[in-house]
Protein backbone atom coordinates (compact mmCIF):
# COMPACT_ATOMS: atom_id res chain seq x y z
CA UNK A 1 0.00 0.00 0.00
CA UNK A 2 1.54 3.69 -1.09
CA UNK A 3 2.10 5.71 1.85
CA UNK A 4 -0.58 8.80 0.28
CA UNK A 5 -2.94 7.86 -1.52
CA UNK A 6 -5.04 9.63 -4.09
CA UNK A 7 -7.98 9.58 -7.12
CA UNK A 8 -5.38 10.85 -10.13
CA UNK A 9 -8.58 11.72 -11.61
CA UNK A 10 -8.80 13.72 -14.31
CA UNK A 11 -11.45 15.60 -13.29
CA UNK A 12 -13.06 18.00 -15.63
CA UNK A 13 -14.97 20.89 -14.07
CA UNK A 14 -16.41 23.99 -15.25
CA UNK A 15 -15.65 27.79 -14.75
CA UNK A 16 -17.85 28.16 -11.18
CA UNK A 17 -18.04 24.72 -9.95
CA UNK A 18 -17.12 23.65 -6.68
CA UNK A 19 -14.66 20.32 -6.33
CA UNK A 20 -13.09 18.32 -3.59
CA UNK A 21 -10.19 15.87 -3.51
CA UNK A 22 -9.77 13.45 -1.28
CA UNK A 23 -6.45 11.65 0.04
CA UNK A 24 -5.11 9.25 2.60
CA UNK A 25 -2.16 8.42 4.27
CA UNK A 26 -1.27 4.88 6.16
CA UNK A 27 1.73 6.50 8.96
CA UNK A 28 -0.66 7.20 11.76
CA UNK A 29 2.51 8.55 13.00
CA UNK A 30 2.42 11.51 10.51
CA UNK A 31 2.38 14.72 12.17
CA UNK A 32 1.61 17.55 9.29
CA UNK A 33 -0.28 17.69 6.16
CA UNK A 34 0.27 19.95 3.15
CA UNK A 35 -1.14 20.78 -0.39
CA UNK A 36 1.20 21.33 -3.40
CA UNK A 37 -0.01 22.69 -6.53
CA UNK A 38 2.15 21.69 -9.68
CA UNK A 39 1.36 23.08 -12.97
CA UNK A 40 2.45 21.40 -16.12
CA UNK A 41 6.15 20.87 -16.65
CA UNK A 42 6.97 22.96 -14.16
CA UNK A 43 7.80 22.25 -9.99
CA UNK A 44 5.06 22.04 -7.15
CA UNK A 45 4.76 24.93 -4.73
CA UNK A 46 2.99 25.27 -1.34
CA UNK A 47 -1.05 25.84 -1.51
CA UNK A 48 -2.10 25.18 1.93
CA UNK A 49 -1.24 24.00 5.50
CA UNK A 50 -3.97 21.62 6.77
CA UNK A 51 -4.36 21.72 9.93
CA UNK A 52 -6.15 19.68 12.70
CA UNK A 53 -9.68 22.41 13.07
CA UNK A 54 -9.59 23.38 9.26
CA UNK A 55 -8.37 25.70 7.24
CA UNK A 56 -9.71 27.74 4.60
CA UNK A 57 -7.66 30.57 2.29
CA UNK A 58 -10.17 32.43 -0.01
CA UNK A 59 -11.97 29.99 -2.14
CA UNK A 60 -9.74 26.63 -1.04
CA UNK A 61 -10.43 25.20 2.49
CA UNK A 62 -8.67 21.90 3.74
CA UNK A 63 -9.83 19.07 5.83
CA UNK A 64 -8.11 16.83 7.84
CA UNK A 65 -9.49 13.64 9.94
CA UNK A 66 -6.46 11.99 11.63
CA UNK A 67 -9.05 9.18 13.19
CA UNK A 68 -9.51 8.40 9.20
CA UNK A 69 -6.28 9.71 8.37
CA UNK A 70 -7.64 11.59 5.50
CA UNK A 71 -7.24 14.64 3.92
CA UNK A 72 -9.59 17.02 1.25
CA UNK A 73 -9.06 19.70 -0.57
CA UNK A 74 -12.74 21.87 -1.22
CA UNK A 75 -12.09 24.47 -4.16
CA UNK A 76 -15.26 26.82 -4.52
CA UNK A 77 -16.16 29.39 -8.16
CA UNK A 78 -12.87 26.94 -10.20
CA UNK A 79 -11.15 29.60 -11.97
CA UNK A 80 -9.33 28.31 -15.55
CA UNK A 81 -5.99 29.14 -13.64
CA UNK A 82 -7.45 26.31 -11.09
CA UNK A 83 -6.38 23.67 -13.64
CA UNK A 84 -3.01 22.04 -12.37
CA UNK A 85 -2.10 19.24 -10.45
CA UNK A 86 -2.99 18.76 -6.91
CA UNK A 87 -0.39 17.29 -4.74
CA UNK A 88 -1.10 15.70 -1.37
CA UNK A 89 1.65 15.72 1.31
CA UNK A 90 2.60 14.01 4.66
CA UNK A 91 5.27 14.75 6.87
CA UNK A 92 5.83 11.20 8.17
CA UNK A 93 8.44 12.40 10.89
CA UNK A 94 12.36 13.10 10.65
CA UNK A 95 10.92 16.04 8.07
CA UNK A 96 10.84 13.28 5.37
CA UNK A 97 7.87 14.83 3.16
CA UNK A 98 6.15 12.05 1.14
CA UNK A 99 4.08 12.72 -2.15
CA UNK A 100 1.22 11.36 -3.55
CA UNK A 101 0.62 10.67 -7.14
CA UNK A 102 -1.24 13.98 -7.35
CA UNK A 103 -5.20 14.83 -8.91
CA UNK A 104 -5.44 16.80 -12.21
CA UNK A 105 -7.93 18.86 -12.31
CA UNK A 106 -9.04 20.43 -15.52
CA UNK A 107 -11.10 23.75 -15.54
CA UNK A 108 -12.96 24.32 -19.12
CA UNK A 109 -15.35 27.63 -20.03
CA UNK B 1 17.40 35.06 -8.30
CA UNK B 2 16.86 33.74 -4.71
CA UNK B 3 14.88 30.37 -5.18
CA UNK B 4 16.42 27.19 -5.35
CA UNK B 5 19.08 26.91 -8.62
CA UNK B 6 19.43 23.44 -9.93
CA UNK B 7 21.76 22.42 -12.81
CA UNK B 8 21.53 21.70 -15.53
CA UNK B 9 18.12 21.92 -16.72
CA UNK B 10 18.66 18.81 -18.85
CA UNK B 11 20.53 16.34 -19.04
CA UNK B 12 21.35 13.01 -21.88
CA UNK B 13 24.07 10.76 -21.40
CA UNK B 14 24.31 7.64 -22.46
CA UNK B 15 23.74 3.88 -20.80
CA UNK B 16 26.41 2.93 -17.58
CA UNK B 17 27.78 6.25 -18.26
CA UNK B 18 28.03 8.90 -14.76
CA UNK B 19 26.06 11.75 -13.78
CA UNK B 20 26.23 14.82 -11.82
CA UNK B 21 23.14 16.75 -11.16
CA UNK B 22 23.58 20.03 -8.83
CA UNK B 23 21.27 21.89 -6.10
CA UNK B 24 22.29 25.14 -4.74
CA UNK B 25 19.53 25.79 -2.22
CA UNK B 26 17.67 29.05 -1.14
CA UNK B 27 20.43 31.11 1.15
CA UNK B 28 20.22 30.32 5.28
CA UNK B 29 17.89 27.09 4.35
CA UNK B 30 19.65 24.38 5.98
CA UNK B 31 17.36 21.41 5.01
CA UNK B 32 17.61 19.90 1.51
CA UNK B 33 15.64 17.47 0.03
CA UNK B 34 16.14 15.42 -3.69
CA UNK B 35 12.97 14.22 -4.84
CA UNK B 36 12.53 12.49 -8.31
CA UNK B 37 9.72 12.46 -10.71
CA UNK B 38 8.33 10.38 -13.53
CA UNK B 39 5.48 11.07 -15.84
CA UNK B 40 2.12 11.37 -14.21
CA UNK B 41 3.62 10.40 -11.01
CA UNK B 42 3.98 12.19 -8.03
CA UNK B 43 7.65 13.39 -6.55
CA UNK B 44 9.42 10.17 -4.76
CA UNK B 45 11.96 10.83 -1.77
CA UNK B 46 14.79 9.97 -2.31
CA UNK B 47 16.76 11.60 0.73
CA UNK B 48 16.82 14.62 2.92
CA UNK B 49 19.65 16.98 4.56
CA UNK B 50 19.79 18.76 7.49
CA UNK B 51 22.94 20.57 7.42
CA UNK B 52 26.02 18.68 5.93
CA UNK B 53 24.82 15.46 7.11
CA UNK B 54 22.03 13.00 5.31
CA UNK B 55 19.54 13.07 7.96
CA UNK B 56 17.34 10.41 6.11
CA UNK B 57 18.61 8.48 2.60
CA UNK B 58 15.86 5.92 2.58
CA UNK B 59 14.69 6.33 -0.77
CA UNK B 60 17.84 5.95 -2.45
CA UNK B 61 16.83 3.01 -4.94
CA UNK B 62 20.31 1.57 -4.77
CA UNK B 63 24.14 1.77 -4.33
CA UNK B 64 24.63 3.44 -7.38
CA UNK B 65 23.10 6.34 -6.55
CA UNK B 66 24.94 8.65 -3.75
CA UNK B 67 24.18 12.93 -2.43
CA UNK B 68 26.53 14.73 -0.40
CA UNK B 69 26.43 18.18 0.74
CA UNK B 70 29.88 19.25 2.31
CA UNK B 71 29.08 22.38 3.21
CA UNK B 72 26.04 22.59 3.95
CA UNK B 73 24.61 24.95 0.84
CA UNK B 74 25.23 23.36 -2.71
CA UNK B 75 24.20 19.29 -2.91
CA UNK B 76 25.66 17.40 -5.62
CA UNK B 77 23.43 14.33 -6.80
CA UNK B 78 25.83 11.56 -8.44
CA UNK B 79 24.34 8.35 -10.29
CA UNK B 80 26.85 6.33 -11.67
CA UNK B 81 26.20 2.97 -14.00
CA UNK B 82 23.07 5.10 -15.38
CA UNK B 83 20.60 3.09 -16.36
CA UNK B 84 17.56 3.74 -18.84
CA UNK B 85 14.98 3.36 -15.73
CA UNK B 86 16.76 6.20 -14.29
CA UNK B 87 15.23 8.76 -16.10
CA UNK B 88 13.14 11.46 -15.00
CA UNK B 89 12.82 14.64 -13.18
CA UNK B 90 15.16 15.27 -10.10
CA UNK B 91 13.82 17.60 -8.42
CA UNK B 92 15.40 19.22 -5.25
CA UNK B 93 13.70 21.94 -2.36
CA UNK B 94 15.16 23.22 0.71
CA UNK B 95 13.47 24.81 4.24
CA UNK B 96 14.52 26.68 6.88
CA UNK B 97 14.92 23.13 8.56
CA UNK B 98 13.23 20.93 11.12
CA UNK B 99 10.04 22.65 12.39
CA UNK B 100 9.53 25.06 9.15
CA UNK B 101 7.31 22.54 6.95
CA UNK B 102 7.30 24.60 3.59
CA UNK B 103 9.63 23.18 1.53
CA UNK B 104 10.42 25.23 -1.76
CA UNK B 105 11.49 24.02 -4.97
CA UNK B 106 13.78 24.43 -7.79
CA UNK B 107 12.69 23.48 -11.49
CA UNK B 108 14.81 19.89 -11.73
CA UNK B 109 16.93 18.47 -14.04
CA UNK B 110 15.40 16.23 -16.80
CA UNK B 111 17.47 13.39 -16.71
CA UNK B 112 17.33 11.26 -20.15
CA UNK B 113 19.63 8.00 -20.54
CA UNK B 114 19.87 6.56 -23.81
Amino acid sequence: RKEVEQDPGPFNVPEGATVAFNCTYSNSASQSFFWYRQDCRKEPKLLMSVYSSGNEDGRFTAQLNRASQYISLLIRDSKLSDSATYLCVVNIGTDKLIFGTGTRLQVFP
Amino acid sequence: GAGVSQTPSNKVTEKGKYVELRCDPISGHTALYWYRQSLGQGPEFLIYFQGTGAADDSGLPNDRFFAVRPEGSVSTLKIQRTERGDSAVYLCASSLGAGEREAFFGQGTRLTVV
